[in-house]
């Protein structure tokens, strides 16, 4: 079946990065792409971005151009979204999602991972 | 970028009643609009795919139909595992894609 299994919560200072990984496993890795999506505490979903394995090509929300690289290793089926210049409003719990056939629809989520930010 | 509109933002409905939100999209997405339900400290879940496609496995009692700009989802009867906030999300235009603000649902 497939899955996504995500690093682990993270605290960080503001200024710094993190970098979350998400590991795929149950289906062909280069197949799919991977999208990034977060939510800060009682928000709504924020979509950031996407990583075609095929070939490594991104795509980013506006809003994180700059700050954010998304990229993965095929040969340990792993995307990652590494986050640079983190602020307070940057707290938030990040998933990374696989689409479907033929749709940008996320049907495969990780369990999300919580990045806190704070002094 | 294109603005998605769940209305209401809450509703309280009873066991077994018909619950329906709406989800305007600011300009034309098509069919390109999905629905997701979240579960607190769960991620979301696709329910429905291109605006009236089920997930494989999701109960019938969702529904989703609507096209352009309106659109609306549907639990035909409420049952209490339904309680979850509900997203909706467009991607007819990818940069970027977005969701709405989500529709809280609770049991009378």
């Amino acid at each position: 079946q497939v899955q996504l299994v995500q690093s682990g919560a993270e605290v960080k200072r503001p200024g710094a990065s993190v970098k979350v990984s998400c590991k795929a496993s149950g289906y062909t890795f280069t197949e799919f792409y991977i999208h990034w999506v977060r939510q800060a505490p009682g928000q709504r979903l924020e979509w950031m971005g996407w990583i075609n394995p095929n070939g490594g090509g991104t795509d980013y929300a506006q809003k994180f151009q700059g700050r954010v690289t998304m990229t993965r290793d095929t040969s340990i089926n792993t995307a990652y979204m590494d986050l640079r210049s983190l602020r307070s409003d940057d707290t938030a719990v990040y998933y990374c999602a696989r689409v479907i056939v033929g749709a940008v629809s996320m049907a495969y989520w990780g369990q999300g991972t919580l990045v806190t930010v704070s002094t | 970028d294109i603005q998605m509109t769940q209305s209401p933002s809450s509703l309280s409905a009873s066991v077994g009643d018909r619950v329906t939100i709406t989800c305007q999209a600011s300009q034309d997405i098509s069919n390109f609009l999905n629905w997701y339900q979240q579960k607190p400290g769960k991620a979301p879940k696709l329910l429905i795919y291109v605006a009236s496609n089920l997930e494989t496995g999701v109960p019938s009692r969702f529904s989703g139909s609507g096209s352009g700009t309106h659109f609306t989802f549907t639990i035909s009867s409420l049952q209490p595992e339904d309680i979850a906030t509900y997203y909706c999300q467009q991607y007819g235009d990818l940069r970027p894609i977005t969701f709405g603000q989500g529709t809280r649902v609770e049991i009378k």
